[in-house]
């Protein structure tokens, strides 16, 4: 089945240490996001990209980074993880966004600083 | 800018009994999108129904179905004979027209008791 692919389901990584989730999608879609959903809050948009065009949230910290080598790969990359940065990360994509576009979602990468 | 206001935080209802999760949102648009997705306790959304502005009709989705009260910029969910697998997060989002990204309200914890 097409779908949106999330690796790893569970990250662990030290304080400080760069780590890398990646996000596959096998749906063709233009767009890709990138969220971060903290414990029993809405999920928070930090960028996304249309095709190539990167879009980055205004209060999205430079800690965080991102990279679409091409339709089907998105990966977000967190240079120096903070205790503050322990969340659930999700991979969203759509067809090009109308009112009327949904946004399909992968299972998720929970990241746990240590 | 589209804002999305879930004000209950939690709910609890026997299984079987129908359940209606409050929506309310504000945007200046003309033309919107209102969705609904549910959270399980492993994190990935999934999509449960959507609405647009100018449906004259509410929307309906097997056991789901969608009270949209336009003039009242209401968006409220209606889950019929609940059943135990129904306890999750329930986000209320939307998109105007355009709009690259999806607004997430603080979402609802739906409890089914048995």
């Amino acid at each position: 089945d097409a779908m949106v692919i999330q690796n790893p389901r569970y990250q662990v990584t030290q304080f400080g240490k760069p780590v890398t989730l990646s996000c596959s999608q096998t749906l063709n879609h233009n767009v890709m996001y990138w969220y971060q959903q903290k414990s029993s809050q809405a999920p928070k948009l930090l960028f996304h990209y249309y095709d190539k065009d990167f879009n980055n949230e205004a209060d999205t910290p430079d800690n965080f980074q991102s990279r679409r080598p091409n339709t089907s790969f998105c990966f977000l990359d967190i240079r120096s993880p903070g205790l503050g940065d322990a969340a659930m990360y999700l991979c969203a994509t759509s067809r090009p966004p109308t009112a009327n576009t949904e946004a399909f979602f992968g299972q998720g990468t929970r990241l746990t600083v240590v | 800018a589209q804002k999305i206001t879930q004000t209950q935080p939690g709910m609890f209802v026997q299984e079987k009994e129908a359940v209606t999760l409050d929506c309310t949102y504000d945007t200046s648009d003309q033309s919107y999108g209102l969705f609904w997705y549910k959270q399980p306790s492993s994190g990935e959304m999934i999509f449960l129904i959507y609405q647009g502005s100018y449906d004259e009709q509410n929307a309906t989705e097997g056991r789901y179905s969608l009270n949209f009260q336009k003039a009242r910029k209401s968006a409220n969910l209606v889950i019929s004979a609940s059943q135990l697998g129904d306890s999750a997060m329930y986000f209320c989002a939307m998109r105007g027209r355009g709009a690259q990204k999806l607004v997430f309200g603080q979402g609802t914890r739906l409890t089914i008791n048995p």
